[in-house]
């Protein structure tokens, strides 16, 4: 069965400083997608960033990027030039392949920026 | 553009009650729709999702059933609910299977 590990529950950040977020999954596929998502106080699910598994170059937008390590199984989350608005719970996802595959979340983070 | 539409926002309800929350999707035809779990401070469990109307894959053996009557509705229900079935219940919806998925606005159910 797939897994995704989030092992930080909270981290804080300066504002205008730049944080990591963590997350490695478990899988035996090749192909498979990965996302972060952003849970506001508002409990609106947002997506963030994407990542396809075949393709070697990390995904960007924005201030946001990722570092994908295939082999090791680590998606990480890059958030630069942080803004208070960026405070929110970040969750980490897995997507496999097939039509009846389902997509997995890990436990999330909590990211607080302080002014 | 599409978009999603998932009702009521808030639901307190007593236990041994009936439960029918409802999602919508527009704007797509033959989404991929799911209705996740979040416990207080935790992540999302999935609890169905459904690729196509009248199928419907159960992710977990409890209180709830799901239904999808029409294309782009999918219900979440429950004859009886119980104290466990409180929780902040998202639907969301996808174009196929492997995308990224989009999320309603949720509802935040409360079983007392």
């Amino acid at each position: 069965a797939q897994t995704v590990t989030q092992s930080q529950p909270e981290m804080s950040v300066q504002e205008a400083e730049t944080v990591t977020l963590s997350c490695t999954y478990d899988t035996s596929e090749s192909d498979y997608y990965l996302f972060w998502y952003k849970q506001p106080p508002s409990r609106q699910m947002i997506l963030v960033i994407r990542q396809e598994a075949y393709k070697q170059q990390n995904a960007t937008e924005n201030r946001f990027s990722v570092n994908f390590q295939k082999a090791a199984k680590s998606f990480s989350l890059k958030i630069s030039d942080s803004q208070l608005g960026d405070a929110a719970m970040y969750f980490c996802a897995y997507f496999p392949p097939g039509a009846n595959s389902k997509l997995t979340f890990g436990k999330g983070i909590t990211l607080s920026v302080r002014p | 553009s599409q978009t999603i539409h998932q009702w009521p926002a808030t639901l307190v309800q007593p236990v041994g009650s009936p439960l029918s929350l409802e999602c919508t999707v527009e704007g797509t035809s033959n989404p991929n729709l799911y209705w996740y779990r979040q416990a207080a401070g935790r992540g999302l469990q999935l609890l169905f999702y459904s690729v196509g109307i009248g199928q419907i894959s159960s992710e977990v053996p409890q209180n709830l059933s799901a239904s999808r009557p029409q294309d782009r509705q999918f219900i979440l229900s429950s004859k009886k609910l119980l104290l466990s079935d409180s929780g902040f219940y998202l639907c969301a919806w996808s174009v196929q299977v492997n995308t990224e998925a989009f999320f309603g606005q949720g509802t935040r159910l409360t079983v007392v």
